[in-house]
């Protein structure tokens, strides 16, 4: 079954603990990217990549890190989470960066106290 | 950058009504405008888009349509039902340009009332 895969469904964390959330697709799809959505706030764009070794900021990168070594996986890396990065996380992946549909995962609830 | 305004933040219909949810682009490069679902606690998936060539699109009970020159984009759903009932998102990009950062709009909550 084609599909976004995220872990885990659920975290809870203390401030400055670091942690991975995984993102993992099996369409071959070249763009992947992160999103977080807050209550009044929408889904915004955190980092996304085109391809593998190409990466980019999307519009609130700051105290995430991104890495995309591998085609099918793109993890979300927090080195010292705080307290505003408690949020619902969208992993979504498309074929291309050209009018593509994208496919999100089933989100990772963090909560970071 | 692109700024995405989805101007209503809740609308509530009764079953069989229409409804419409529209939004507001700022950068005129932007080409391409999709639409995502999300119902309660589920992830948000594609319902309709529409490509910057094309003035309307239909599919079954939704549709979308496109002003360019006002730089606005419609959804547009047509005898609504209790499932109709979620989240609705626009979004908006500039598919061709050197980057693709897709902007969204931060949500209509759409209520159908049985």
């Amino acid at each position: 079954e084609a599909q976004v895969t995220q872990n885990p469904r659920y975290l809870i964390t203390v401030t400055g603990k670091k942690l991975t959330v995984t993102c993992s697709q099996n369409m071959n799809h070249e763009y992947m990217s992160w999103y977080r959505q807050d209550p009044g706030l929408g889904l915004r764009q955190i980092y996304y990549s085109m391809n593998v070794e190409v990466t980019d900021k999307g519009d609130v990168p700051e105290g995430y890190k991104v890495s995309r070594k591998e085609k099918r996986n793109f993890p979300l890396i927090l080195e010292s989470p705080s307290p505003n990065q408690t949020s619902l996380y969208f992993c979504a992946s498309s074929l291309s960066r050209i009018n593509s549909p994208l496919h999100f995962g089933n989100g990772t609830r963090l909560t970071v106290t | 950058g692109e700024n995405v305004e989805q101007h209503l933040s809740t609308l509530s219909v009764q079953e069989g009504d229409s409804a419409v949810i529209k939004c507001t682009y700022s950068d005129s490069a932007s080409n391409y405008f999709p639409w995502y679902k999300q119902e309660l606690g589920k992830r948000p998936q594609l319902i309709i888009d529409i490509r910057s060539n094309v003035g309307e699109k239909k599919d079954q009970r939704i549709a979308v349509t496109l002003n360019k020159t006002a730089k606005h984009f419609s959804l547009h759903i047509t005898e609504t039902q209790p499932e109709d009932s979620a989240v609705y998102f626009c979004a908006a990009t500039n598919s061709g340009g050197s980057n693709y950062k897709l902007t969204f709009g931060k949500g209509t909550l759409l209520t159908v009332n049985p």
